[in-house]
């Protein structure tokens, strides 16, 4: 089965600093990736997802990036953060058509 | 606005009430699922529906898909303060399967 690693559990930055948080998937092959925000106790935005190395398709414009350098890892970047960027960072990464998502335990960023 | 819209919002309840929890779009979604996610950790899937009308038992929680698969409700009977958490649903659309969108989720708190 799949199992999505995700590091660091916390973060704190100071505003303007850059942002790398890594995600890396285990026991799936060719997965699409998935980078979700979560604001305190609700839903999860999609930001970014990715059906391929090098391939991104961008749902929400904003300060943030994303790349896939290889099949089983995606990055989440920014250049300079904002204090609008804090949230909870969920990687999850599935098998393709109708199949599960699996999540990783999430990052708490706090911009400050 | 949100592509799948969840109600109620908040839930709180007495152990041993019943209760259900809804997910509707106006979309069509060649899946729904459900997860259920407890704070400061990523959502774990409960169940994938897939067929239009399909019903699916889980333990005491029954969740069925609307013969137009656009929208799907969890039932859960005698509810246990262990179902506390946030109840998610997730749509894989059918026009677009590789991005899984999020309703807002139902904050369900069960009292002892």
């Amino acid at each position: 089965s799949q199992t999505i690693h995700q590091w660091p559990a916390t973060l704190v930055q100071p505003v303007g600093s850059p942002l790398s948080l890594e995600c890396t998937v285990e026991g799936t092959s060719n997965p699409n990736l998935y980078w979700y925000r979560q604001a305190a106790g609700r839903g999860l935005q999609l930001l970014f997802y990715s059906v391929g190395i090098g391939q991104i398709s961008s749902e929400v414009p904003q300060n943030l990036s994303a790349s896939r350098p290889q099949d089983r890892q995606f990055i989440l970047s920014s250049k300079k953060l904002l204090l609008s960027d804090s949230g909870f960072y969920l990687c999850a990464g599935t098998g393709g058509y109708n199949s599960p998502l699996h999540f990783g335990n999430g990052t708490r960023l706090t911009v400050t | 606005t949100q592509l799948l819209e969840q109600s109620p919002q908040f839930l709180s309840i007495q152990e041993g009430e019943n209760l259900t929890v809804y997910c509707n779009s106006s979309s069509v979604f060649s899946s729904l699922q459900w997860y259920r996610q407890e704070p400061g950790e990523g959502p774990v899937l409960l169940v994938t529906v897939v067929t239009g009308g399909e019903v699916k038992k889980l333990k005491r929680l029954t969740f069925q898909f609307g013969d137009a698969r656009k929208d799907s409700s969890l039932h859960i009977t005698a509810a246990q303060t262990g179902d506390t958490g946030l109840y998610l649903c997730a749509g894989d659309e059918w026009e677009n399967n590789n991005d899984m969108r999020f309703g807002a989720g139902t904050r369900l708190t069960v009292k002892p």
